[in-house]
């Protein structure tokens, strides 16, 4: 169980352009889903917190206005990279929280590796 | 400073012998501790949840926490080539709901045969 799947999984835009990626809890649901970006030989850095129904937190110097994430549903939450440019290419992160016990831990997505050229 | 401290490696072993992993941390606040093993281009995958000090073990896997010392590691015993990976830690606190987890920087392990 617990298993949290990523769509695409790699993705090339052209600078300007936005790109959508998803993000899906498959066996549980996950009222607070979060999406992190990891730059190469880096660590995980939390981009924002997601809640199911409202708005998304946005962490410190995190536009929000470039990185929109909608959670429409428990098992769906998306971040749209608006007006991609080649310094926003990376390895983007999500992970849920299964709701159904007292558990906070988090369980990560694959991974989608975007490249802006 | 940064809030937790990772030595990236490379790290380097023979197949067979026992790893020792290692993040230090600066926040007191924080009280879950957690180890991640990520291979390459993929997400972190869960290997090790431990609350406040002590020691828990999995297996090969044995975690401990020093909460005095700020210090946690992850120990692999009989290490295999199929360990090779980057191993992160995290930590939270209770901050945000205890939602928000803070991560080292990751240590990357090859375990040679």
């Amino acid at each position: 169980g617990a298993v949290v799947s990523q769509h695409p999984s790699w993705v090339i835009c052209k600078s300007g352009t936005s790109v959508k990626i998803e993000c899906r809890s498959l066996d549980f649901q996950a009222t607070t889903m979060f999406w992190y970006r990891q730059f190469p030989k880096q660590s995980l850095m939390l981009m924002a917190t997601s809640n199911e129904g409202s708005k998304a937190t946005y962490e410190q110097g995190v536009e929000k206005d470039k990185f929109l994430i909608n959670h429409a549903s428990l098992t769906l939450s998306t971040l749209t990279v608006t007006s991609a440019h080649p310094e926003d290419s990376s390895f983007y992160i999500c992970s849920a929280r299964d709701t159904r016990g007292l558990s906070y831990e988090q369980y990560f997505g694959p991974g989608t590796r975007l490249t802006v050229t | 400073q940064k809030e937790v401290e990772q030595d990236p490696g490379p790290l380097s072993v023979p197949e067979g012998a026992i790893v020792s992993l290692n993040c230090t941390y600066s926040n007191s606040a924080f009280q879950y501790f957690m180890w991640y093993r990520q291979y390459s281009r993929k997400g972190p995958e869960l290997l090790m949840y431990t609350y406040s000090s002590g020691n828990k073990e999995d297996g090969r896997f044995t975690a401990q926490v020093d909460k005095s010392s700020k210090y946690i590691s992850l120990f692999i015993r009989d290490s295999q080539p199929s360990d090779s990976a980057t191993y992160l830690c995290a930590m939270r606190g209770l901050e945000g709901g205890g939602n928000k987890l803070t991560f080292g920087t990751g240590t990357q392990l090859k375990v040679e045969l």
